[in-house]
């Protein structure tokens, strides 16, 4: 199992700064790799995808860089709605074995 | 749009039985695989499997084979996630997830059903 790690666990961010989270694969995934935010209460939403294509309707302060095993995220300027929970996931291979990461918290400074 | 609408919150006793829908629309539902993603209490995401409606070619996550089962019926666009004998340790909010690309072997998720909770306790 490709086993996924994120850092850091807690980011705090002042609205406006810009914030790099960072997920670690065990093992290479390509470009195989997405990144999802989840507010709470909510379902989450897929922020990237490919490793550096934002979904539909994504603003443009995300964007993701990486490929391999390490990967990241930044969100340019945080916006009061970007404080949420952002995890990772792999999708590389066949049959599907597909793992999450443990999350990173944005949460207000 | 594309919609995926959950069946609702359920209550069970361990060892019962669950079988839980979600019903999606607003896409051609046998073109893309369709799974199920666990998120247990405070806790993070794992996956549980997906289905390819149009042939039922089923795919599961090591840690969920032989624990759960999942199905799809073309006809009315809905895929199923059910136990055949429940556990407190299944208590955990259940959301059923879309493909984003079709006809790939790519399992980022674009569209996510609201969830599903299930409770399991005596």
């Amino acid at each position: 199992e490709i086993v996924m790690t994120q850092s850091p666990d807690t980011l705090s961010v002042s609205p406006g700064e810009r914030a790099t989270l960072s997920c670690r694969a065990s093992q290479g995934v390509d470009s195989n790799l997405a990144w999802y935010q989840q507010k709470p209460g909510q379902a989450p939403r897929l922020i990237i995808y490919g490793a550096s294509t934002r979904a539909t309707g994504i603003p443009a302060r995300f964007s993701g860089s990486g490929s391999g095993t390490e990967f990241t995220l930044t969100i340019s300027s945080l916006q009061s709605e970007d404080f949420a929970v952002y995890y990772c996931q792999q999708y590389d291979g066949w049959p599907p074995r597909i793992t999450f990461g443990p999350g990173t918290k944005v949460d207000i400074k | 749009e594309v919609q995926l609408v959950q069946s609702g919150a359920e209550v069970k006793k361990p060892g019962e039985s669950l079988k839980i829908s979600c019903k999606t629309s607003g896409y051609s539902f046998g073109s893309y695989w369709i799974g199920w993603v666990r998120q247990m209490p405070g806790k993070g995401l794992e996956w549980l499997g997906v289905i390819f409606p149009t042939d039922s070619d089923t795919r599961y996550s090591p840690s969920f084979r032989g624990q759960v089962s999942i199905s799809a019926d073309r006809s009315i666009a809905t895929a199923y996630l059910e136990w055949r004998s429940l556990r407190a340790s299944d208590t955990a909010m259940y959301y059923c997830v879309k493909q984003h690309l079709e006809y790939t072997s790519h399992f980022d998720f674009d569209f996510w059903g609201q969830g599903t909770l299930v409770t399991v306790s005596s």
